[in-house]
């Protein structure tokens, strides 16, 4: 079974700076992973994500997330974080059990970005 | 592309009466499609994967009476919530897959509704 952790419920930066949110995995596959944006009272937005493909992947709205399998992470990072980026964000890893073929993917507990002016 | 809507955005009920939830893929046909709950401030929660024309395939702890989930078609799956209850009250999300990306890299990836915020009186 897979599992996903992300490192602090809330994260806060100012407008400009550095945004790392922190998303670690376990999986006894080559997993695949996602993350994904959420707005006050709306669906899920795909960021970006990674099928085993490039290592370090790039996404929308400026995120990229790089896979680093010797650290079972996938951390989301944007150079400089704007107001509109102020959201919560989700890590998610894809439940690749062929027999039942169900792909489902398992959520992290998600991470509140806050972006002060 | 890749539109996934559900309806209604929002519905108040009253304890004991059920509510129906729909979920459409508008420009896709879905094979797949995946049922969360959101309870505040938390993660999503798998309820159940819908897989059109077949029985779905309930999480444990989820009770498939009280969930009754239909994939009539291609492009539409419900799901009612029977005698609800105040604990019912969440947010629903539905998911999709699209038909056409089986079998390729891209078969885990899911388009997203908007969800569904009931509140059960």
């Amino acid at each position: 079974a897979q599992s996903v952790t992300q490192l602090g419920s809330h994260v806060s930066v100012s407008e400009g700076a550095l945004v790392l949110l922190r998303c670690n995995y376990s999986s006894s596959v080559p997993p695949y992973l996602f993350w994904y944006v959420q707005y006050p009272n709306q669906g899920l937005q795909l960021l970006l994500k990674y099928t085993s493909a490039a290592t370090l992947v790039k996404g929308i709205n400026g995120f990229e997330a790089e896979f680093k399998k010797s650290e079972t992470s996938f951390h989301l990072t944007k150079p400089s974080a704007h107001m509109s980026d102020a959201a919560e964000y989700f890590c998610a890893v894809s439940d690749t059990n062929l027999d039942t073929g169900r792909r489902a993917l398992t959520f992290g507990s998600g991470t509140r970005l806050q972006v002060q002016p | 592309g890749a539109v996934v809507s559900q309806h209604p955005s929002w519905v108040i009920c009253k304890s004991g009466t059920s509510v129906k939830i729909e979920c459409r893929s508008l420009d896709f046909q879905a094979t797949t499609m995946f049922w969360y709950r959101q309870f505040p401030k938390q993660s999503l929660m798998l309820m159940a994967t819908s897989n059109e024309g077949s029985k779905a395939t309930y999480e444990q702890g989820v009770e498939k009476d009280k969930f009754l989930i239909n994939h009539a078609s291609l492009t539409l799956s419900t799901l009612t919530v029977t005698s609800a209850h105040p604990e019912d009250s969440s947010f629903y999300i539905c998911s999709a897959r699209d038909r056409k990306r089986e079998g390729t890299g891209n078969t885990y990836e899911q388009y997203f509704g908007p969800g569904t915020r009931l509140t059960v009186t």
